[in-house]
């Protein structure tokens, strides 16, 4: 089975700026999770989906969105970037929301200027 | 809420010996899981171990065992015969159980391992 795969791997955006990060879970996990990775903040949760649908968020600003379509890829938005939002951004999938397994995909490098 | 705390940021081991990371959690829950990642310098994390609160077995993966203490809220990894591919980070991390697969990590240590 492939594993999660996460695009781009790396994106280099200006301040101010939209982006959107995509995330293909594990063939049949439905649920996906992603993760902020900072030296200062260390592993930070941002939001799960299951079913197309939101389950759990955490502590960030509107600016970050996400969505997850029919198929469970999951896309992540970020509104006017700001320099702190340069970060690692790592997206996990499972089974089913709840289940512990979760299984990490390689990350996408963001960087403000 | 949850806290994951790992005081030691770096530690070193040299090869084939055996090494401790420690963790302690502080957690209202009953019903939870522990974890250990790990994440080398290519940043793909990695499950090393996990622990289901309700088994007071510790868990064991080949060279990786933990040592849980639930009424101490103490988790630690210990790996033995440490070989060059366990350099890397390592991050402890708990999840409620539930419908709700949130984790909390704590800092991290990165571990070196000498040749």
């Amino acid at each position: 089975k492939a594993g999660v795969t996460q695009t781009p791997r790396y994106l280099i955006k200006t301040r101010g700026q939209q982006v959107t990060l995509s995330c293909s879970p594990i063939s049949g996990h439905r649920s996906v999770s992603w993760y902020q990775q900072t030296p200062g903040q260390g592993l930070q949760f941002l939001f799960e989906y299951f079913s197309e649908t939101q389950r759990n968020k955490g502590n960030f600003p509107g600016r970050f969105s996400g969505r997850q379509f029919s198929n469970s890829r999951s896309e992540m938005n970020v509104s006017t970037l700001e320099l702190g939002d340069s970060a690692l951004y790592l997206c996990a999938s499972s089974s089913a929301a709840g289940f512990y397994e979760q299984y990490f995909g390689p990350g996408t490098r963001l960087t403000v200027t | 809420a949850q806290t994951v705390t790992q005081s030691q940021p770096e530690m070193s081991v040299q090869e084939a010996e055996t090494v401790t990371l420690s963790c302690t959690y502080d957690t209202s829950e009953n019903n939870y899981y522990l974890f250990w990642y790990k994440q080398p310098p290519s940043r793909q994390m990695i499950l090393v171990i996990r622990q289901e609160a309700y088994k007071q077995q510790n868990a064991t993966e080949n060279r990786f065992s933990v040592n849980f203490q639930k009424a101490a809220k103490s988790f630690s990894l210990k790996i033995s015969d440490s070989q060059l591919g366990d350099t890397a980070m390592y991050f402890c991390a708990f999840m409620k159980a539930g419908a709700n697969s949130k984790l909390t990590f704590g800092k991290g240590i990165t571990l070196s391992v000498r040749p």
